[in-house]
């Protein structure tokens, strides 16, 4: 049991390049989440899925596209690099819904992105 | 607008004594409050949860407390040690026009002294 991991651990880009930060879980879980924490900021939420093929925004999803096509599996994508985009990425996946439930999130171990 | 105070960026405490963490919060309601560690270069895990109803937490050396009359959480870990020393988020649940939000604080930076 692996629980959420995370790809890449880290990643430098070029202001305009695009790339996808990979998420997946084997816990079966159906709620998943991307976040970002910055120096002073907290964790904010970026995108969620309450589950496959249902995807919602967060509360700083500009910049980000997000798909969820299997349960195991969310990826999110940057779209057009930008430096307000560096940040440390992580991703989480929980038991309950929303509203369900205590919400306990499982972490990943994240992506330290630098834009350049 | 909805806010979150961890009481300070970092804390010092000398081994054995207890540390406590406050964590503020201001124009929410909220249903539960959330507790995590986080070590550096690593993700949050889930430590506690304390539902709005309830007053007190506890587990092993760990105790929460719930106050929604003063809007605040207390985080403690008992005779601690410096294998404590680390991050600590607290995290809000609420419902925010319908939807349940997870908001979390900035973390508090504890360090036990040997």
């Amino acid at each position: 049991n692996a629980g959420v991991t995370q790809t890449p651990k880290f990643q430098v880009l070029k202001t305009g390049q695009s790339m996808t930060l990979q998420c997946a879980q084997d816990m079966n879980h159906e709620y998943m989440s991307w976040y970002r924490q910055d120096p002073g900021m907290g964790l904010r939420l970026i995108h969620y899925s309450v589950g496959a093929g249902i995807t919602d925004q967060g509360e700083v999803p500009n910049g980000y596209n997000v798909s969820r096509s299997t349960t195991e599996d969310f990826p999110l994508r940057l779209l057009s690099a930008a430096p307000s985009q560096t940040s440390v990425y992580f991703c989480a996946s929980s038991f309950d819904m929303p509203g369900q439930g205590p919400n306990e999130q499982f972490f990943g171990p994240g992506t330290r992105l630098t834009v350049l | 607008s909805q806010k979150i105070e961890q009481n300070s960026e970092a804390l010092n405490i000398q081994e054995g004594k207890t540390a406590t963490l406050t964590c503020n919060y201001t124009n929410y309601s909220p249903a539960y409050l959330q507790w995590y560690r986080q070590d550096p270069g690593r993700g949050p895990v889930f430590l506690l949860l304390i539902r709005e109803n309830e007053k007190e937490k506890r587990k092993e050396r760990l105790k929460v407390t719930f106050d929604t009359t003063l809007k605040q959480s207390l985080f403690h870990i008992t005779a601690s040690q410096p294998a404590d020393s680390a991050t600590y988020l607290c995290a809000l649940g609420a419902l925010d026009f319908g939807n349940e939000k997870l908001t979390f604080g900035t973390g508090t930076r504890l360090t036990i002294i040997p």
